[in-house]
Formats: structure tokens, sequence, C-alpha cells
């Protein structure tokens, strides 16, 4: 079975600070990997997409970066906080339907 | 552009009582939509509850069906009789099989009342 390990659970951070969130694939192989963000009381936007190794696609602008150094493992980061990322970030992946890892509860103060 | 309305950001619902949580899309990019509902439990991860791919059919899971309707562009959430353990926040979403791309609505919590 496949599974979807995000981390950290949760994350307290000053702005300007820099930020990296990862998200771990396990039982899938080339997966493709998606990043979403929901802001308070907002929808879940997709912020990005992999599907291989090195290649990252970015679907909405938001002063974030992700990189896929490994077949199995989608990061997200930044090198300056801003209030506005605070929020709840899922990593999911894809097969017949969209599967989604716990998520990462970011606080900017 | 492609989009999902939940009109009801919260619901409050007695146990036993029946449930419709609607939601619309509009999307000028997918030719063939799909549509899901996903859901969160209390301290538990988003799943999918149900996913339909081809108009006028209808999805079910755990009580809860949805019929993707081409006409009214809607997927409206029902289950005839809710129990307590349905409390969760409920989300509709619209998506495209051949690019991965997923939109989602807002959100409707639900809330059912003993």
């Amino acid at each position: 079975a496949q599974t979807i390990h995000q981390w950290p659970v949760a994350e307290i951070k000053a702005v300007g600070s820099p930020l990296s969130l990862g998200c771990t694939i396990k039982g899938k192989s080339s997966p493709n990997l998606y990043w979403y963000w929901q802001a308070t009381g907002g929808t879940l936007q997709q912020l990005f997409y992999s599907i291989t190794v090195g290649q990252v696609e970015s679907v909405v602008q938001l002063n974030l970066s992700a990189s896929r150094p490994k077949d199995d493992q989608f990061i997200l980061s930044t090198e300056k906080l801003l209030l506005s990322h605070s929020g709840f970030y899922l990593c999911a992946w894809t097969g017949f339907e969209q599967f989604f890892g716990p998520g990462t509860r970011l606080t900017v103060l | 552009g492609d989009s999902v309305t939940q009109t009801e950001g919260q619901v409050t619902v007695s146990e036993s009582k029946s449930l419709i949580i609607n939601c619309t899309y509009s999307t000028t990019s997918i030719a063939y939509p799909n549509l899901f509902w996903y859901v969160r439990y209390p301290g538990e991860g988003l799943q999918l509850l149900l996913k339909v791919i081809t108009a006028g059919q209808k999805g079910s899971s755990r009580g809860f069906e949805a019929t993707y309707n081409k006409e009214t562009t809607s997927f409206h959430l029902q289950k005839a009789s809710v129990q307590e353990s349905d409390s969760a926040v409920y989300y509709c979403a619209l998506g495209d099989s051949n690019t991965d791309k997923v939109v989602f609505g807002t959100g409707t919590r639900l809330q059912v009342s003993p």
C-alpha cells in the first residue's frame, strides 16, 4: 500500500524566515506529485506538480518554490516567509484518484 | 477558468435527518470533467469519498450519494440519514484526468448534532 508522509506536522515561523516542508511517498514508483495550499477559510489550491525527478511545474505563484530531488520526495520551500503563507499544506499523488498526505499546518507570525 | 462553488460554509443537521450539500461547477478548459467529493474527518487526512467520471451517473459511498448533472452543472452530495460520525469537512472537486488538474471548492463543514 502507498503511504504519504509529510513533515513537519506543524510549524510556527517568523515573517522573513526560511521554510522547508517535505513530503515522501512510499510504495509507488514514479508518482505524479502535487503541493496544495489552503488558507484559513479558503479553498485548496494546487501550487506545484511534478511528474518526474528534477521537473516541477508551478500552477500558482505564491513566492514559494518546489523541488523533486528524488523519485519519492517533494520539497516546498521559500527563503522569506510572508504572513500570507500561513495555512495548511498538503502533498498528494495521483492514481485513479488523488491521495493526500496528512498535511502541515503553517503559522507565520 | 475552472471553478467549484459550495455555497454553504457550515451546515448543522440533527442525527437521523437528511442532508444535502450543494456543489456546482464551471469549466472552460476541461472537456470531460471528473467530479469528486473529498472528506476530512477531525484529526484525519483528506480522503476521497466518491468519484463520478461520466455525466448522468451516480456515485455512492458510506451512505452518501452524488449525481453528476451536466445540464445543471451540479454534483450535490446527499445522505438520507446522517450520523454523528459524519461530522467532517466535505470538499467538492473538479478534475481533468488528462492533466491531473484538480480544482476544489471551499469546503462545507458538517456538524451533526445528537
